[in-house]
């Protein structure tokens, strides 16, 4: 069973922190990984995506790949209370080239 | 441009009646997902359209959903004789291509009573 695993929090940092996500998955062959933001009764959006090992930014979002460990990050720098939301991972499957898509983390920024 | 749309937003619905939902992608996007999420919870992945190939129907939970995709385009995912715990929003998103960037519509929430 191909698995995409993230903290389901709520991961609680102050404004202007440094916060970060984290997801893992199971299946070596996976090539695309993609991070998601979806705030409470809203749809998903696309908040970075990312191909290659090493890091990824843009603006205060950092993207990090590491297909050795595999494992996903997301770091969010001077959090906003805007950045509250639920974030989701998805991996491909590689073979079949499906997403799988974890349970996401709750974030809450504290003014 | 235009974005995902879905329809109707708000269903409610009768146990044992069935339901039609509707998905209108992206212009030019092969590939088109249907997913369900339930109050609090992630994710399921229910069936993906992709160009002229055959449908994975992999996560369809039962035999009562089925999905088709017209013309290349606009979907309808039909769940017939529906139960309460078919109870859920219910997304659709479209890409480019399979593993292109997932666009979301608005969703469907659908209440069946």
């Amino acid at each position: 069973q191909k698995e995409v695993e993230q903290n389901s929090g709520p991961l609680s940092v102050p404004e202007g922190a440094i916060a970060s996500l984290n997801c893992t998955y199971s299946d070596r062959g996976s090539q695309s990984f993609f991070w998601y933001r979806q705030y409470s009764g809203k749809s998903p959006e696309l908040i970075m995506s990312i191909y290659s090992n090493g890091d990824k930014e843009d603006g205060r979002f950092t993207a990090q790949l590491n297909k050795a460990s595999q494992y996903v990050s997301l770091l969010i720098r001077d959090s906003q209370p805007s950045d509250s939301a639920t974030y989701l991972c998805a991996v491909d499957t590689g073979n079949n080239r499906k997403l799988i898509w974890g349970l996401g983390t709750s974030l809450a920024v504290n003014p | 441009g235009a974005g995902v749309s879905q329809s109707p937003s708000n269903k409610v619905t009768e146990k044992g009646k069935d339901v039609e939902l509707r998905c209108d992608p992206i212009s030019g996007h092969t590939a088109l997902y249907w997913y369900r999420q339930s109050l609090g919870q992630g994710l399921e992945f229910l069936i993906y359209f992709q160009g002229n190939s055959a449908p994975d129907k992999s996560g369809l939970p039962s035999d009562r959903f089925s999905a088709e995709r017209t013309g290349g385009s606009v979907s309808t995912l039909t769940i017939q004789r529906t139960q309460q715990e078919d109870s859920a929003v219910y997304l659709c998103a479209s890409s480019l291509s399979v593993l292109d960037t997932q666009y979301f519509g608005p969703g469907t929430r659908l209440t069946v009573l």
